[in-house]
């Protein structure tokens, strides 16, 4: 069990650029949230799945972002046509229901867009 | 809607002062309540919880107590550390509903020996 993994750690990009993250759960979780995190504040829930089914997706989540999670095992979150307020830390997290869904978050990647 | 509110920080003790962070939340239904903690440089970590009115939540010398007649979770410690020092998040979720985590802006504690 190496705990949930997010790559890239950090990202630079220019505003209108597309952006991909990747989030690997731990293995045999079923279920794997988005969070997006601004300085100071707390994190806000983006989406969230159950294997491979989106089940809810907050009203933060414009247009532009989309969110796949195709065999039910790692997920990718893509930003395109990025905006400056976009720049965030984006974490993930993992849950099953033998642990009572209880949320394991990876460290987060940072995105910063100028 | 769903909400939890905490005490601003910086909070700064003494090691070895007892540290209390209030949290106070605003839910339908009967939400389970959680700490999380967010060392430097690292990822949130689950510090404790608890599920149901009453029950006591703890972990590491942390305890919380799910009080619903006041709708609170107030972290405490009766000894702080230096290694305590991190950023604290309140945090709620209906597990009837959705389990999706509804986190407070976090409680930045400082420690100094």
């Amino acid at each position: 069990d190496t705990g949930v993994s997010q790559n890239p750690r950090h990202k630079i990009t220019k505003r209108g650029q597309n952006v991909t993250f990747r989030c690997d759960p731990i293995s045999e979780h079923n279920r794997l949230y988005w969070y997006r995190q601004t300085l100071g504040q707390g994190p806000e829930f983006l989406t969230y799945f159950q294997n491979e089914a989106q089940l809810e997706k907050s009203r933060l989540l414009s247009d532009r972002f989309s969110a796949e999670r195709p065999k039910g095992s790692f997920s990718t979150l893509e930003i395109q046509r990025t905006e400056q307020g976009d720049s965030a830390m984006y974490l993930c997290a993992s849950s099953s229901p033998g642990q009572g869904y209880e949320q394991y978050f990876g460290p987060g990647t940072r995105l910063t867009v100028t | 809607g769903n909400s939890v509110t905490q005490m601003e920080g910086p909070v700064t003790l003494s090691e070895e002062a007892f540290l209390t962070i209030n949290c106070t939340y605003t839910a339908t239904g009967y939400p389970s309540l959680f700490w999380y903690v967010q060392y430097p440089g690292e990822g949130l970590q689950l510090l404790l919880k608890a599920t149901k009115a009453d029950d006591k939540g703890s972990n590491k010398g942390f305890e919380a107590t799910y009080r619903k007649e006041t709708t609170s979770f107030h972290l405490e410690k009766g000894s702080v550390q230096v290694s305590d020092s991190a950023v604290y998040f309140c945090a709620l979720s209906d597990l009837y509903n959705t389990d999706k985590l509804i986190f407070g802006t976090g409680t930045r504690l400082q420690v100094f020996p």
